[in-house]
């Protein structure tokens, strides 16, 4: 166990729908990062989170959006959704602001059908 | 925009036999990450390179980091199975406010009995 949690594992949902993953970091990290894995665009950054704050932002979709809670959990919102967006969400924590050391969840398998 | 080159893609070798696999990327950076991943799992932390010249080695395997050449290698030292997985290397371009890590499209390793 990494200490940093992920829910649900595994989803299924039909096209257009919308869907929140959640991610809670390990204890002590202020940093959330969230990724998609998919075949074709292999491992892409979507956004950082630190300490509440939006950081930085890579190629997320405007269907998708993130924020970071006060007790620092983080969920991603993704909407209207399309065939090409199944794929495995990961969200990775650190603890300062830089990518150093960081944890990541196991994930969420994310199918649209 | 960084750029992170994996090669080869995908290796298949057998057990006792060395290998290398090679990550360029196309910006200055001095920090590198490896990571390994099993099949619909998550990424485990295997090296995390700091400076030029730098070289760590954990069992079998060992890697290292050139960041003039732009280049690092994580070398397989008499394979055996168990190191059956995907290794992706990732470069944090260090570039304020644009807290992530890129990822190369990862190498997928096989080990034969």
């Amino acid at each position: 166990d990494s200490g940093v949690t992920q829910t649900p594992k595994h989803l299924i949902t039909a096209t257009g729908q919308r869907v929140t993953l959640r991610c809670s970091p390990r204890s002590g990290d202020l940093s959330v990062y969230w990724y998609q894995q998919s075949l074709d665009q292999g491992l892409q950054f979507l956004i950082h989170y630190y300490n509440g704050e939006e950081r930085a932002k890579g190629n997320i979709l405007e269907r998708f959006s993130a924020q970071q809670f006060p007790d620092l959990h983080s969920e991603l919102n993704l909407s209207s959704l399309e065939l090409g967006d199944s794929a495995l969400y990961f969200c990775a924590s650190s603890v300062g602001a830089e990518p150093y050391g960081y944890t990541f969840g196991s994930g969420t398998r994310l199918t649209v059908v | 925009e960084l750029k992170v080159e994996q090669n080869p893609l995908f290796l298949s070798m057998q057990e006792g036999k060395n290998y290398t696999i090679y990550c360029n990327y196309s910006t200055t950076s001095d920090r590198l990450y490896w990571y390994r991943q099993d099949p619909g799992k998550s990424l485990e932390s295997l090296f995390v390179l700091l400076s030029n010249g730098a070289v760590k080695q954990e069992g079998r395997l060992m890697a290292s980091l050139d960041t003039k050449a732009r280049l690092s290698t994580l070398h397989i030292t008499a394979a055996v199975h168990d190191l059956s997985a995907t290794y992706f290397c990732a470069v944090d371009p260090r570039i304020q406010g644009a807290q992530k890590l890129v990822f190369g499209q990862g190498t997928r390793l096989t080990i034969n009995p």
